[in-house]
């Protein structure tokens, strides 16, 4: 199936451990991106990629680095993860104006 | 930087009626796009209509419209007979014409009742 996939979907760590979250996209979209969900604040954005060999800082990028690995994979790494980094977390696709979001990896570092 | 606020954090409507979520934004642009966005339970992004700032016609899609009010700087979304499965969080996003990222709200809670 076509879209956008996510690993994990769910994931538990220690403060001061480290974890990527993978992300992958079969449409061959150029723009893909990392977004954060708490609650009252909506979807706040971490960094994103406009192609294939850049990445650029969102809204909310300290914490947190990418690696746009190929056109397809786009991954996310918390390298010492704190508890305000619990969250869930959406990866995206972008082709012009349809943005396809994965189903998310609910986040929780304690 | 452009913010969208959404000032109504839960809503709730009788099935069949009809609800109105608002939403207002702020950007120094003339090219734009605005979107909505329902994320029911199962925690998917489902696009539910979009609206093209040089467009004056109000977008519609089914039971889903909207009254976008360039001038105000606002972009309400209205949904007719509304159904058990209209109960969802709904986020108001807006994005530059040119730009790559989507800027969303804080989301309202739509509850439906039977």
């Amino acid at each position: 199936n076509a879209g956008v996939t996510q690993t994990p979907k769910f994931q538990v760590l220690k403060t001061g451990q480290s974890m990527t979250l993978q992300c992958a996209q079969d449409m061959n979209h150029n723009s893909m991106y990392w977004y954060r969900q708490d609650p009252g604040m909506g979807l706040r954005l971490i960094y994103y990629s406009a192609s294939e060999g850049t990445t650029d800082k969102g809204e909310v990028p300290n914490g947190y680095n990418v690696s746009r690995l190929n056109k397809r994979e786009f991954s996310l790494r918390l390298e010492s993860a704190a508890p305000s980094q619990t969250s869930v977390y959406f990866c995206a696709s972008r082709l012009e104006y349809g943005y396809t979001f994965g189903s998310g990896t609910r986040l929780t570092v304690v | 930087a452009q913010t969208v606020t959404q000032s109504q954090p839960e809503m709730s409507v009788q099935e069949a009626e009809t609800v109105t979520l608002s939403c207002t934004y702020d950007t120094s642009e003339s090219d734009y796009y605005l979107f909505w966005y329902k994320q029911p339970p199962s925690r998917q992004m489902i696009l539910v209509i979009r609206q093209e700032a040089y467009k004056q016609q109000n977008a519609t899609e089914n039971r889903f419209s909207v009254n976008f009010q360039k001038a105000a700087k606002s972009f309400s979304l209205k949904i007719s007979d509304s159904q058990l499965g209209d109960a969802a969080m709904y986020f108001c996003a807006y994005r530059r014409g040119y730009g790559n990222k989507l800027v969303f709200g804080a989301g309202t809670i739509l509850r439906v009742k039977s």
